[in-house]
């Protein structure tokens, strides 16, 4: 059973462009939550996307955003970079969105903002 | 609010030594409590986890943790350290009244020494 992908795995941008990371969750997996982490911060929850829509948003500015699509692959978006984005974004999926069920990690795409 | 105290950035043990994971949870109500494991440039992996039932849970590669509610704790153990151990260890805990979200402690280095 093929894990969570995330693509690209490395990423360098410019302060002040957009990037969109990509997320294919485990077959049959319709929840995707998204997380930051940064040496500084730690691991942050951005959001988690349930059938198309977002149903829990961490506290985050409105540059960050997703979507989910029909088959359940999210994105996520990023606009007018800033240098403090750089971070490991992570992305885990699972099967229902009850709190005991486990979430299974991508192996993240690495974001660097020069 | 929901939090999760790690003690202990970091911990070196000798290989064939006990390793112990100290993690914290602060809620009035008990969560359900994670333990995740990541090694350089990589996502997390799920070692364990307690929703319900017995309180002494088993993971893999040999870790086991148990829940102590009147502790509001949930330490992870591994009775004999082995190299490939060496790793950052993430405690966490998710609980719908909280968000349904994973909330994480800072995170635990774990040194083994040959």
């Amino acid at each position: 059973k093929a894990g969570v992908t995330q693509t690209p795995r490395y990423l360098i941008k410019t302060r002040g462009q957009q990037v969109t990371l990509s997320c294919s969750p485990i077959s049959g997996h319709r929840s995707v939550s998204w997380y930051q982490q940064t040496p500084g911060q730690g691991l942050q929850f951005l959001f988690e996307y349930f059938s198309e829509t977002q149903r829990n948003k961490g506290n985050f500015p409105g540059r960050f955003s997703g979507r989910q699509f029909s088959n359940s692959r999210s994105e996520m978006n990023v606009s007018t970079l800033e240098l403090g984005d750089s971070a490991l974004y992570l992305c885990a999926s699972r099967t229902t969105r009850q709190p005991g069920s486990g979430y299974t990690f991508g192996s993240g795409t690495r974001l660097t903002v020069v | 609010a929901q939090s999760v105290t790690q003690l202990g950035s970091h911990v070196s043990v000798s290989e064939g030594a006990l390793v112990l994971l100290r993690c914290n949870y602060s809620s009035s109500v008990p969560p359900y409590l994670f333990w995740y494991v990541q090694y350089p440039n990589q996502g997390l992996q799920l070692l364990l986890k307690y929703t319900t039932g017995a309180t002494l849970v088993k993971g893999i590669n040999g870790f086991e943790a148990e829940f102590k509610k009147s502790e509001t704790s949930f330490h992870l153990t591994k009775p004999s350290a082995h190299m490939s151990d060496a790793a950052e260890y993430f405690c966490a805990v998710n609980r719908m009244e909280y968000g349904n979200k994973l909330v994480f402690g800072a995170g635990t280095i774990l040194r083994v020494k040959s």
